[in-house]
């Protein structure tokens, strides 16, 4: 089983629908969570990090659900330029201090005008 | 912001031959480097974690004599694929934390297309 596991999409939208990712991750002790963006041939770059409580960052929110091991990205109003792919990651506990990231193959997202 | 970069971004080289890829910090010093590989429509691997002054710490699987790292400086970390194949053409990523080293944000670089023929 892989330690993080997306559906790999195509994701497409059209203009404004609200779409929402998942991710599910093996490592019970994982400590931190993030949704990172990555656009064709470009580096990832992080869009939020992902708590308990949830988070929300504009038209984006972010859920943990540590019961079930499962993460949560939603994008509301969609907009072309969200157009890319969206890695789920995690820095799994292997006991000791470390801050490995492990991606998600990446979900990969096309709004439509 | 903190800014990685990478030279060169994009290599094209024949089969056999070395390739050095380098990994800069550019506005702060990076006790931790990590190098990445990505093959088309897969994730991120982790291939090794570089720690400034001592041995880069590898991943499972990969060949620690096949891809060098050398992080000699606060502000570089080198990989150099050595008698490059095919196989290896890859985009190679390095990421860089602020101290103290065990912090979760990691600065990406802009990634190294290699493309060996």
């Amino acid at each position: 089983r892989k330690e993080v596991e997306q559906d790999p999409g195509p994701f497409n939208v059209p203009e404004g629908a609200t779409v929402a990712f998942n991710c599910t991750y093996s490592n019970s002790a994982s400590q931190s969570f993030f949704w990172y963006r990555q656009d064709c041939r470009k580096e990832p770059k992080l869009l939020m990090s992902v708590y308990s409580s949830g988070n929300e960052d504009g038209r984006f929110t972010a859920q943990l659900n540590r019961a079930s091991q499962y993460i949560s990205l939603l994008i509301r109003d969609s907009k072309l330029s969200d157009s890319a792919t969206y890695l789920c990651v995690v820095i799994p506990d292997y006991g000791g201090a470390t801050n490995k990231l492990i991606f998600g193959t990446g979900t990969l997202l096309a709004v439509q005008p | 912001g903190a800014v990685v970069s990478q030279h060169p971004s994009w290599v094209i080289c024949k089969s056999g031959t070395s390739v050095k890829i380098e990994c800069r910090s550019l506005d702060f010093q990076a006790t931790t480097m990590f190098w990445y590989r990505q093959f088309p429509k897969q994730s991120l691997m982790l291939m090794a974690t570089s720690n400034e002054g001592s041995k880069a710490t590898y991943e499972q699987g990969v060949e620690k004599d096949k891809f060098l790292i050398n992080h000699a400086s606060l502000t570089l970390s080198t990989l150099t694929v050595t008698s490059a194949h095919p196989e290896d053409s890859s985009f190679y990523i390095c990421s860089a934390t602020i101290p103290p080293a065990y912090t979760d944000t990691q600065y990406f670089g802009p990634g190294t297309r290699l493309t060996v023929l």
